[in-house]
Formats: C-alpha cells, structure tokens, sequence
C-alpha cells in the first residue's frame, strides 16, 4: 500500500525566503508525482507534475524534484510572498490503476 | 481548455437524507472521472473513479455510490446521509492511464446535521 508522507505539517517564514518542502513515498512504482496548491474552502490548483522519468520540474518560482529510487520529491519556492500562503499536497499516481496517493499537506504561511 | 464544474459549493442536509453531487468536464472527451473526500486531519481518500460511461470502481465501502451516465458527467449520491459523510467533496479529471495529470473541481463542503 502507497503511503505519502510530507514534512513538515507546518511552516511559517517571513516574505522573502527561500524554502523547500519535502515529500516522500514508499512505493517506487509510479508514474508520476504532482504537486497541488489548495486555498482554504477551495478545490485543488496543480502546480507541477513530473513523470517517472523524469528528475525535475520548474514554473515560475516553483522547482519540484524527484527521486523516484529514493521515494522522495522536494518543493522548491524560491523569494516567497504572501500569497504563496496555502495548504501544499503531494500526490503520486501508482501503476495500479486510477490510484492518486495524497500526502496530509504542508501549511505554508508567509508573513509580511 | 478544459474546465471541471461541481456544485453545489455547500450543502446542509439532515441526517436520512438524500445526496447528488454533480460534476461535469468540458472541453475533453473520455475522461477519467474521480469523486475524492477530504476529511479534517484526514487528507483526501479517494472514493471512486470511472473510465468510462458505466464503469464505476469503488476504493472503499462506504454509503454513497457514484454513476457516470454521460461521458463528462460525474455523480456522486447517497440515499441516507449518515453524519459521518460530512466532509469536503473534491471531483477531479485526467486525460488518460498514459496521461494522469490530475485537475480538481472546486469542492462541495457538505454539513450533516
């Protein structure tokens, strides 16, 4: 069975940094992993999808990685802003069919 | 473009009633179709999923049920709500098995009381 695991739960920094959120998974056998942006009572925005042979993704600010053989893919936002607070989820889709694994999500808040 | 709708965006029901949650794609055809939950402390399970008109696969047993009866429309229901169905219901498309990037509706926050 496919567990996600993102870490950590929560993160406050201030406008500006650097910061790095971190996902990992314990069965390698994917076809790819997608990370989603959620604002509170709203659905989920994707952000970036990096398929399994693939080892990063970039839009904008944001640079996903992917180790598959390691299960783990870390979330890059670089200067962060205040809008950039939200709840983050990892995902990855398994080859047994129709499965897309979700991680408990990260709480970013950015501060002023 | 490809949009995803699902309404109604909140919902109070009392408990023995019943539920349909819609959702429809527009822009693509055969989709691959997915109601998911998100539970408080929970993270999103999913539900059920549909590759096509008819086929339905239920993750996990439970008091809803979903029908797919036209390629781009989704239906989750319920004939009586238990309270425990409260939670957050997400409707989310991909192209394909080969094509799975995922795109979410906007949820139904759904309120047993």
């Amino acid at each position: 069975k496919q567990e996600v695991t993102q870490i950590p739960a929560a993160l406050s920094v201030p406008e500006g940094e650097n910061l790095v959120l971190n996902c990992s998974f314990t069965d390698s056998a994917i076809y790819n992993l997608q990370w989603f942006r959620q604002d509170p009572g709203k659905g989920l925005t994707s952000l970036l999808l990096i398929q399994s042979s693939q080892r990063e993704q970039t839009s904008g600010r944001l640079n996903a990685s992917l180790d598959k053989s390691s299960g783990r893919s870390t979330l890059y936002i670089a200067a962060s802003q205040p809008g950039d607070s939200a709840t983050y989820l990892c995902a990855v889709y398994g080859t047994s069919y129709g499965k897309l694994t979700f991680g408990q999500g990260t709480i970013l808040t950015v501060h002023p | 473009s490809q949009t995803i709708h699902q309404w109604p965006a909140t919902l109070v029901q009392p408990v023995g009633s019943p539920l349909s949650l819609e959702c429809t794609v527009e822009g693509t055809s055969n989709p691959n179709l997915y109601w998911y939950r998100q539970a408080a402390g929970r993270g999103l399970q999913l539900l059920f999923y549909s590759v096509g008109i008819g086929q339905i696969s239920s993750e996990v047993p439970q008091n809803l049920s979903a029908s797919r009866p036209q390629d781009r429309q989704f239906i989750l229901s319920s004939k009586k709500l238990l309270l425990s169905d409260s939670g957050f219901y997400l409707c989310a498309w991909s192209k394909s098995i080969t094509n799975t990037e995922a795109f979410f509706g906007q949820g139904t926050r759904l309120t047993v009381v």
